[in-house]
């Protein structure tokens, strides 16, 4: 069965630094892979995806996430944080090709002044 | 001129009444969902449908049932409902398999 964790419940950064949110997958076959985001109080917003090709892949906002097959791991980046990325971020996987994506359980990003 | 509609946004109702939540895309999209979200962040899923068929069903109690009259939209019933109801309920839409969800806002179920 298809998984996805999110190994830290809350990453905190100082803003102008990079940031990294932390996302390993499980899944029988090629994984399709995404990032979206959550502000309060509204629904999620697509960042960017991963289905095939380039391993480093560039989303909304500035962000991009690296795909690493070997360490199964798909983890958000940002070469510097804004304090308006503060939110909830989830990553998710989808093996079935559509239909059934299953999402992490969120990491909190705080992003202070 | 908002891509995924629900209604209501806010939905307080007694244990064991019945209620629905409605959802409206106009993206054409061929693949809706519903999504539940507890107090804990976590998102579960619930259904899929499509082109009105019915995809999953993720182990949903059947006091829940989906409707899809056309593409663009897919309703949910809940009958009796219970204090373990309460959660925030999603719905969304992708294009295909591949393509990335649009979510709703949300409709926020509480159950007294």
């Amino acid at each position: 069965a298809q998984s996805v964790a999110q190994p830290e419940d809350q990453v905190n950064v100082a803003e102008g630094n990079p940031l990294t949110v932390k996302c390993t997958y499980s899944v029988s076959g090629n994984p399709y892979l995404f990032w979206y985001v959550q502000y309060p109080n509204r629904g999620l917003q697509f960042l960017l995806k991963y289905i095939t090709g380039d391993n480093l892949v560039k989303g909304s906002y500035g962000f991009e996430a690296e795909f690493n097959k070997s360490q199964t791991s798909f983890h958000l980046k940002k070469p510097s944080a804004l304090v308006s990325d503060s939110a909830l971020y989830f990553c998710a996987v989808d093996d079935t090709g559509g239909f059934k994506t299953i999402f992490g359980a969120g990491t909190r990003l705080f992003v202070k002044a | 001129d908002t891509a995924v509609s629900q209604t209501p946004k806010y939905l307080v109702t007694q244990m064991g009444n019945d209620k629905s939540i409605k959802c409206e895309q106009n993206l054409g999209h061929d693949t809706m969902y519903w999504y539940k979200q507890d107090s804990k962040k976590f998102l579960k899923i619930m259904f899929s449908y499509n082109n009105k068929e019915l995809i999953i069903n993720e182990t949903v109690p059947n006091r829940f049932s989906p409707k899809s009259p056309d593409k663009a939209h897919l309703n949910l019933h809940i009958n009796s409902l219970e204090l373990g109801d309460s959660a925030v309920y999603f719905c969304a839409s992708s294009q295909d398999g591949a393509s990335f969800y649009t979510f709703g806002s949300g409709t926020r179920l509480t159950v007294v």
